[in-house]
């Protein structure tokens, strides 16, 4: 089974810049995730999809970042224009539903704002 | 926002110890537990899940759980070198995962 892909893994960009991750999640996999990391931080919650809809933006910046989720299945975050704090890896997740449910990670894209 | 603390570390233990990872959750309500395992400059991989009171062992590793406590802690037996990680925990809430900032771990040859 695949697992969740995710481009591009490194990005370095001019503060003010902009920039798009995309993901794809597992198959069959109803919801997806946009995390967060900063060095020594646990992953923070960006944005949680359900099928297309979301379910929770509560701790995406909107002034900057915006996400979108079309048919249900591929997912890009884009940030614009970019902070030098917003420096992080952004990790995609997905899962399927129900109780018991596990959450899996792409590898993540590593952003660099400079 | 739900928390979940962790002691950040470093832990550190020699090879073959036991090595104790410890985690406590502020949300009652929160109905299943996971440890990820975080190698540096690597995304979060599962390594142990746990849905009720009591211990669940899979290999070197056991995940425990104490829901009237709200702890969850992880155990690493015959701890090697390549288990030096950061270690993750994860609870989760209806379709909803929180996760604590992780603790950091150094197995020593």
């Amino acid at each position: 089974e695949a697992g969740v892909a995710q481009s591009p893994r490194y990005k370095i960009i001019e503060k003010r810049q902009s920039v798009a991750f995309w993901c794809n999640p597992i198959s069959g996999h109803a919801t997806l995730y946009w995390y967060q990391q900063i060095l020594g931080q646990g992953p923070k919650l960006l944005i949680q999809f359900q099928n297309n809809g979301v379910v929770d933006d509560s701790q995406l910046p909107k002034d900057r970042f915006s996400a979108e989720r079309l048919k249900g299945v591929d997912s890009t975050l884009k940030i614009q224009p970019a902070k030098l704090e917003d420096s992080a890896v952004y990790l995609c997740a997905s899962s399927s539903t129900g109780v018991g449910n596990t959450i899996y990670f792409g590898e993540g894209s590593w952003l660099t704002v400079v | 926002q739900k928390e979940v603390e962790q002691n950040s570390g470093p832990l550190s233990v020699p090879e073959g110890a036991i090595a104790s990872l410890n985690c406590t959750y502020s949300d009652r309500g929160s109905q299943s537990f996971f440890w990820y395992r975080q190698y540096s400059g690597k995304s979060p991989e599962l390594i142990m899940s746990i849905y009720s009171n009591g211990d669940k062992e899979d290999g070197r590793f056991t995940a425990q759980l104490n829901k009237a406590s709200q702890y969850v802690s992880l155990l690493i037996r015959d701890s090697q070198p390549s288990d030096s990680a950061t270690y993750l925990c994860a609870v989760s809430d209806f379709n909803k995962f929180y996760f604590g900032s992780g603790t950091k771990l150094n197995v020593k040859p």
